[in-house]
């Protein structure tokens, strides 16, 4: 079956406190990237990675890191976490950016910073 | 820049009554137009999309008709059912972009 893993799907931790949230694909997409889903600010893109060892910032990446070292993986690394990064976040996966592209989306991380 | 703006929610409807959802666009060339459901709990699922002008998605009884000279991708439905209960996300990508531009989501719940 076709999908986007993510673990955990909830998490709960402390400020400054390193996480990694691990996302992993089984389509052979060589396009991923990790979005926030917020209230009333819909979802916006933290990075993302064109294929292996490529990646770049999106619209809100600053106290973020990724990293791409293979093609189904694309974890994201807090390296100190803060309150203002408790949201909801997303990983998607698709073929290649193009006209009828289609992203494929993770269950998502519930992340809570206290 | 590139961005999507959708009609606020909630929205709350009886079962079989008709649902719009307002979504309009700004982009710069051809962009590609998509919406997206998330039931509750879990991750965004296509629903439909279009690819250029006048094209028409549909699917499971939901249509969006791509309207270039209203920048507009209105998503539609007849007969709702408490089924459809979800939020409903407006997007776009541009033929040469890295990303989806996503609305900010409008929350419907079907009533019995």
């Amino acid at each position: 079956e076709a999908q986007v893993t993510q673990n955990p799907r909830y998490l709960i931790t402390v400020t400054g406190k390193k996480l990694t949230v691990t996302c992993s694909q089984n389509m052979n997409h060589e396009y991923m990237s990790w979005y926030r889903q917020d209230p009333g600010l819909g979802l916006r893109q933290i990075y993302y990675s064109m294929n292996v060892e490529v990646t770049d910032k999106g619209d809100v990446p600053e106290g973020y890191k990724v990293s791409r070292k293979e093609k189904r993986n694309f974890p994201l690394i807090l390296e100190s976490p803060s309150p203002n990064q408790t949201s909801l976040y997303f990983c998607a996966s698709s073929l290649s950016q193009g006209r009828s592209t289609e992203a494929f989306f993770g269950q998502g991380t519930r992340l809570t910073v206290v | 820049g590139d961005s999507v703006t959708q009609m606020e929610g909630p929205v709350t409807l009886s079962e079989e009554a008709f649902l719009t959802i307002n979504c309009t666009y700004t982009a710069t060339g051809y962009p590609s137009l998509f919406w997206y459901v998330q039931y509750p709990g879990e991750g965004l699922q296509l629903l439909l999309k279009a690819t250029k002008a006048d094209d028409k998605g549909s699917n499971k009884g939901f249509e969006a008709t791509y309207r270039k000279e209203t920048t507009s991708f209105h998503l539609e439905k007849g007969s709702v059912q408490v089924s459809d209960s979800a939020v409903y996300f407006c997007a776009l990508t541009r033929t040469t972009g890295n990303q989806f531009y996503f609305g900010t989501g409008t929350s419907l719940t079907v009533i019995p």
